[in-house]
Protein backbone atom coordinates (compact mmCIF):
# COMPACT_ATOMS: atom_id res chain seq x y z
CA UNK A 1 0.00 0.00 0.00
CA UNK A 2 1.32 3.35 -0.80
CA UNK A 3 1.26 5.60 2.24
CA UNK A 4 3.22 7.83 5.00
CA UNK A 5 3.14 7.66 8.16
CA UNK A 6 4.54 10.25 11.02
CA UNK A 7 5.72 9.65 14.28
CA UNK A 8 7.68 11.89 16.97
CA UNK A 9 5.07 14.30 17.91
CA UNK A 10 4.86 15.02 21.82
CA UNK A 11 4.15 17.59 24.52
CA UNK A 12 7.05 19.85 24.39
CA UNK A 13 8.19 23.01 26.39
CA UNK A 14 9.13 25.73 24.60
CA UNK A 15 12.62 26.47 23.67
CA UNK A 16 12.66 22.79 23.64
CA UNK A 17 13.28 20.31 20.38
CA UNK A 18 11.59 17.44 19.02
CA UNK A 19 12.58 15.29 15.76
CA UNK A 20 9.74 14.21 13.40
CA UNK A 21 9.73 11.41 11.25
CA UNK A 22 8.00 10.06 8.13
CA UNK A 23 7.74 6.43 6.83
CA UNK A 24 6.94 5.85 3.32
CA UNK A 25 6.20 2.71 1.22
CA UNK A 26 4.92 1.48 -1.40
CA UNK A 27 6.48 3.79 -3.71
CA UNK A 28 10.13 4.27 -4.89
CA UNK A 29 10.76 6.81 -2.53
CA UNK A 30 13.80 8.45 -3.82
CA UNK A 31 12.07 9.24 -6.97
CA UNK A 32 10.14 12.19 -5.27
CA UNK A 33 10.55 15.44 -3.52
CA UNK A 34 8.75 15.74 0.17
CA UNK A 35 7.36 18.51 2.16
CA UNK A 36 6.25 19.12 5.67
CA UNK A 37 2.69 20.94 6.03
CA UNK A 38 1.45 21.62 9.13
CA UNK A 39 -2.12 22.77 10.63
CA UNK A 40 -2.72 24.53 13.81
CA UNK A 41 -5.53 23.84 16.26
CA UNK A 42 -8.68 24.70 14.08
CA UNK A 43 -7.08 26.52 11.39
CA UNK A 44 -5.96 25.80 7.91
CA UNK A 45 -2.46 24.97 6.22
CA UNK A 46 0.94 26.30 5.98
CA UNK A 47 3.52 24.82 4.21
CA UNK A 48 6.81 24.32 6.42
CA UNK A 49 10.01 22.88 4.23
CA UNK A 50 10.61 21.00 1.24
CA UNK A 51 13.48 18.75 0.16
CA UNK A 52 14.63 17.28 -3.11
CA UNK A 53 15.02 13.44 -3.95
CA UNK A 54 18.27 13.34 -2.99
CA UNK A 55 18.43 15.38 -0.07
CA UNK A 56 21.06 18.04 -1.60
CA UNK A 57 18.39 20.93 -1.21
CA UNK A 58 16.18 22.50 0.90
CA UNK A 59 13.56 24.61 1.68
CA UNK A 60 11.86 26.46 4.30
CA UNK A 61 8.91 28.94 5.68
CA UNK A 62 10.01 31.77 7.01
CA UNK A 63 8.33 31.09 10.25
CA UNK A 64 10.63 28.08 10.74
CA UNK A 65 14.28 29.41 9.08
CA UNK A 66 16.64 28.79 10.80
CA UNK A 67 15.02 26.67 13.63
CA UNK A 68 13.65 23.85 11.52
CA UNK A 69 15.91 21.15 9.55
CA UNK A 70 14.49 18.85 6.91
CA UNK A 71 16.39 16.11 5.97
CA UNK A 72 15.94 11.98 4.39
CA UNK A 73 16.94 8.94 4.31
CA UNK A 74 16.48 7.26 1.33
CA UNK A 75 18.14 3.90 2.25
CA UNK A 76 15.54 3.78 4.86
CA UNK A 77 12.53 5.60 3.03
CA UNK A 78 12.31 7.91 5.64
CA UNK A 79 12.06 11.83 6.14
CA UNK A 80 12.84 13.58 9.25
CA UNK A 81 12.19 17.27 10.71
CA UNK A 82 14.40 18.47 13.52
CA UNK A 83 12.63 21.17 15.41
CA UNK A 84 14.41 23.38 17.84
CA UNK A 85 13.66 26.84 19.87
CA UNK A 86 10.05 25.36 19.82
CA UNK A 87 7.95 28.17 20.61
CA UNK A 88 3.90 27.85 21.01
CA UNK A 89 2.42 28.87 17.63
CA UNK A 90 4.79 25.85 16.60
CA UNK A 91 1.86 23.63 18.30
CA UNK A 92 -0.30 21.98 15.29
CA UNK A 93 -0.23 18.79 13.62
CA UNK A 94 2.42 18.47 11.73
CA UNK A 95 2.00 16.10 8.02
CA UNK A 96 4.16 14.75 5.59
CA UNK A 97 3.74 14.71 1.92
CA UNK A 98 4.98 13.76 -1.48
CA UNK A 99 5.61 16.48 -4.23
CA UNK A 100 7.96 17.29 -6.45
CA UNK A 101 10.60 19.76 -5.34
CA UNK A 102 12.99 20.80 -8.40
CA UNK A 103 15.81 22.91 -7.91
CA UNK A 104 18.75 24.12 -9.92
CA UNK A 105 22.21 25.88 -8.40
CA UNK A 106 19.72 28.96 -7.26
CA UNK A 107 16.27 27.84 -6.36
CA UNK A 108 13.73 24.98 -6.40
CA UNK A 109 10.40 24.98 -7.65
CA UNK A 110 7.71 23.11 -5.17
CA UNK A 111 4.62 21.38 -7.26
CA UNK A 112 1.80 20.11 -5.58
CA UNK A 113 1.32 17.18 -2.88
CA UNK A 114 -0.40 14.03 -4.28
CA UNK A 115 -0.12 11.53 -0.74
CA UNK A 116 -0.09 12.53 2.54
CA UNK A 117 0.58 11.00 5.86
CA UNK A 118 -2.24 11.50 8.24
CA UNK A 119 0.03 13.60 11.04
CA UNK A 120 1.99 14.34 13.84
CA UNK A 121 0.52 16.07 16.40
CA UNK A 122 3.31 18.62 18.69
CA UNK A 123 2.19 20.66 21.10
CA UNK A 124 4.62 23.33 22.49
CA UNK A 125 3.53 24.37 25.95
CA UNK A 126 5.19 25.29 29.03
CA UNK B 1 3.69 38.66 0.44
CA UNK B 2 1.81 36.56 -1.42
CA UNK B 3 -1.88 35.60 0.04
CA UNK B 4 -4.91 33.31 -1.36
CA UNK B 5 -7.78 34.54 -0.05
CA UNK B 6 -10.40 31.69 -0.12
CA UNK B 7 -14.26 33.52 -0.62
CA UNK B 8 -16.70 32.28 0.90
CA UNK B 9 -16.07 31.36 4.53
CA UNK B 10 -18.43 28.82 4.27
CA UNK B 11 -20.93 27.94 2.24
CA UNK B 12 -23.95 26.67 2.39
CA UNK B 13 -25.87 24.22 0.69
CA UNK B 14 -28.15 20.88 0.00
CA UNK B 15 -27.31 17.38 -1.64
CA UNK B 16 -27.50 17.87 -5.46
CA UNK B 17 -26.83 21.56 -5.49
CA UNK B 18 -23.58 23.63 -7.43
CA UNK B 19 -21.06 24.82 -5.18
CA UNK B 20 -18.60 27.29 -6.68
CA UNK B 21 -15.97 27.82 -4.07
CA UNK B 22 -12.98 31.10 -5.26
CA UNK B 23 -9.53 31.75 -4.65
CA UNK B 24 -8.15 34.94 -5.11
CA UNK B 25 -4.37 35.65 -5.71
CA UNK B 26 -3.01 39.02 -4.24
CA UNK B 27 -0.63 38.68 -7.05
CA UNK B 28 -1.50 37.79 -11.31
CA UNK B 29 -0.17 34.37 -12.01
CA UNK B 30 1.94 33.74 -14.87
CA UNK B 31 1.40 29.99 -15.11
CA UNK B 32 -1.71 27.79 -13.60
CA UNK B 33 0.28 25.94 -11.29
CA UNK B 34 -2.90 26.10 -8.93
CA UNK B 35 -4.24 23.18 -7.23
CA UNK B 36 -7.61 22.50 -4.24
CA UNK B 37 -7.53 19.65 -1.99
CA UNK B 38 -10.12 18.88 0.40
CA UNK B 39 -9.71 17.90 3.85
CA UNK B 40 -12.45 15.28 6.10
CA UNK B 41 -12.09 16.75 9.84
CA UNK B 42 -9.29 14.44 10.93
CA UNK B 43 -7.82 13.10 8.12
CA UNK B 44 -5.18 14.09 6.00
CA UNK B 45 -6.10 16.73 2.78
CA UNK B 46 -6.51 14.74 -0.35
CA UNK B 47 -5.05 16.18 -3.62
CA UNK B 48 -8.66 17.21 -5.77
CA UNK B 49 -6.80 19.49 -8.63
CA UNK B 50 -3.35 20.34 -9.98
CA UNK B 51 -2.65 22.70 -13.10
CA UNK B 52 -5.66 24.36 -12.33
CA UNK B 53 -8.15 22.12 -13.62
CA UNK B 54 -6.48 18.55 -13.67
CA UNK B 55 -8.15 15.83 -12.30
CA UNK B 56 -6.49 13.93 -9.69
CA UNK B 57 -6.43 10.40 -9.90
CA UNK B 58 -9.62 8.96 -9.07
CA UNK B 59 -11.61 12.36 -8.49
CA UNK B 60 -14.73 12.05 -10.00
CA UNK B 61 -15.66 14.20 -12.92
CA UNK B 62 -18.34 16.35 -11.44
CA UNK B 63 -15.72 17.90 -9.32
CA UNK B 64 -13.43 20.53 -11.75
CA UNK B 65 -11.00 23.60 -11.62
CA UNK B 66 -11.08 26.48 -13.87
CA UNK B 67 -9.11 29.93 -13.74
CA UNK B 68 -6.16 31.83 -14.24
CA UNK B 69 -4.09 35.14 -13.25
CA UNK B 70 -5.87 36.11 -9.69
CA UNK B 71 -9.00 34.37 -9.91
CA UNK B 72 -9.31 30.25 -9.89
CA UNK B 73 -12.89 28.48 -8.95
CA UNK B 74 -13.49 25.17 -7.73
CA UNK B 75 -16.69 23.80 -9.00
CA UNK B 76 -18.66 20.50 -7.45
CA UNK B 77 -21.66 20.43 -10.05
CA UNK B 78 -23.84 17.97 -7.98
CA UNK B 79 -23.16 17.64 -4.07
CA UNK B 80 -22.93 14.45 -2.55
CA UNK B 81 -23.22 13.57 1.40
CA UNK B 82 -19.14 13.44 1.07
CA UNK B 83 -18.79 16.72 -0.07
CA UNK B 84 -19.54 18.77 2.77
CA UNK B 85 -16.19 19.01 3.99
CA UNK B 86 -13.53 21.61 4.01
CA UNK B 87 -11.28 22.49 0.50
CA UNK B 88 -8.01 24.63 0.13
CA UNK B 89 -6.68 26.37 -2.85
CA UNK B 90 -2.82 26.35 -3.30
CA UNK B 91 -0.32 28.15 -5.12
CA UNK B 92 2.65 26.33 -5.99
CA UNK B 93 6.10 27.10 -7.40
CA UNK B 94 9.76 28.34 -6.14
CA UNK B 95 8.14 30.34 -3.67
CA UNK B 96 7.25 27.95 -1.69
CA UNK B 97 3.27 26.64 -1.23
CA UNK B 98 0.86 28.99 -0.12
CA UNK B 99 -2.63 27.80 0.85
CA UNK B 100 -5.70 29.51 0.86
CA UNK B 101 -7.79 29.49 4.45
CA UNK B 102 -10.23 26.84 3.62
CA UNK B 103 -13.54 27.20 2.57
CA UNK B 104 -16.21 25.02 4.37
CA UNK B 105 -19.18 23.54 2.13
CA UNK B 106 -21.88 22.95 4.82
CA UNK B 107 -25.68 21.77 4.87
Amino acid sequence: EVQLVESGGSVVRPGGSLRLSCAASGFTFDDYGMSWVRQAPGKGLEWVSGINWSGGSTGYADSVKGRFAVSRDNTKNSLFLQMNSLRAEDTALYFCARGEVACSPTNCYYGYLDLWGRGTRVTVSS
Amino acid sequence: EFVLTQSPGTLSLSPGERATLSCRASQSLSNRDFAWYQQKPGQAPRLLIYGASSRATGIPDRISGSGSGTDFTLTISRLEPEDFIVYYCQHYGSQGLTFGGGTKVEI
